[in-house]
């Protein structure tokens, strides 16, 4: 089956940027989502379509997705953004979602 | 505003069968999958399965095929997820999920992102 391989933990000053990265076979054919959980919280969708951003969601969000990984990018990090952070793919040979591993990040 | 409501935490015995609700509002329930993910305790999400109330398809990740059912009920808004012959291995918060993109028709699940949530459902397996 697909995997989605995510670091484990990032850790981040405020003000700093953060790049979490999503690795899988042949991930720049797939289109991929991120989504940003916060604790007790249901998942909030951050970037779609490799770097769309949803209304609501703050410019410092930025995706791409350049072929041997997808990254999320978080500019100018604040204290609101430690969360754990997930990609998404549709996977067409098994007809399923799958998420990445999951990323915990941390501001010092 | 659109919102998905879900139904209470739910105790259930190995072997049992649980039903979790999502309830909608806010926009046109007939034109957007849902789907359902669940979260074990302290993992990742997991993608279970989706459908799209025009038509009533339904695609199920392989692991739950013949264990999980998604159905919908188009004059309440409101959809429904059972999983059968549960195992403590199911204890999980359960969520509904809309489709960001729209169905105009003949759609499938995928490739679109999740773009509005429930709150989630915990659902304890334990004897």
């Amino acid at each position: 089956s697909y995997e989605l391989t995510q670091p484990p933990s990032v850790s981040v000053a405020p003000g700093q940027t953060a790049k979490i990265t999503c690795g899988g076979k042949n991930i720049g054919g797939k289109v991929v989502h991120w989504y940003q959980q916060k604790p007790g919280q249901a998942p909030l969708l951050v970037v779609y379509d490799d770097s769309d951003r949803p209304s609501g969601i703050p410019e410092r969000f930025s995706g791409s997705n350049s072929g041997k990984a997808a990254a999320l990018t978080i500019t100018r990090v604040e204290a609101g953004d430690e969360a754990d952070y997930f990609c998404q793919v549709w996977d067409r040979s098994s007809d399923q979602y799958v998420f990445g591993t999951g990323t915990k990040v941390t501001v010092l | 505003q659109i919102q998905l409501v879900q139904s209470g935490p739910e105790n259930k015995k190995p072997g049992a069968s649980v039903t979790v609700s999502c309830k909608t509002s806010g926009y046109s329930f007939l034109n957007h999958g849902i789907n359902w993910v669940r979260q074990a305790p302290g993992q990742g999400l997991e993608w279970l399965g989706w459908t799209i109330p025009n038509s009533r398809s339904t695609d199920y990740a392989q692991n739950f095929q013949g264990r999980l059912s998604v159905t919908t009920d188009t004059s309440t808004k409101t959809a429904y997820m059972e999983l059968t012959s549960l195992t403590s291995d199911d204890t999980a918060v359960y969520y509904c999920a809309r489709d960001e993109g729209v169905c105009g028709g003949d759609c499938s699940a995928g490739p679109t992102a999740f773009d509005y949530w429930g709150q989630g459902t915990l659902v304890t397996v334990s004897s």
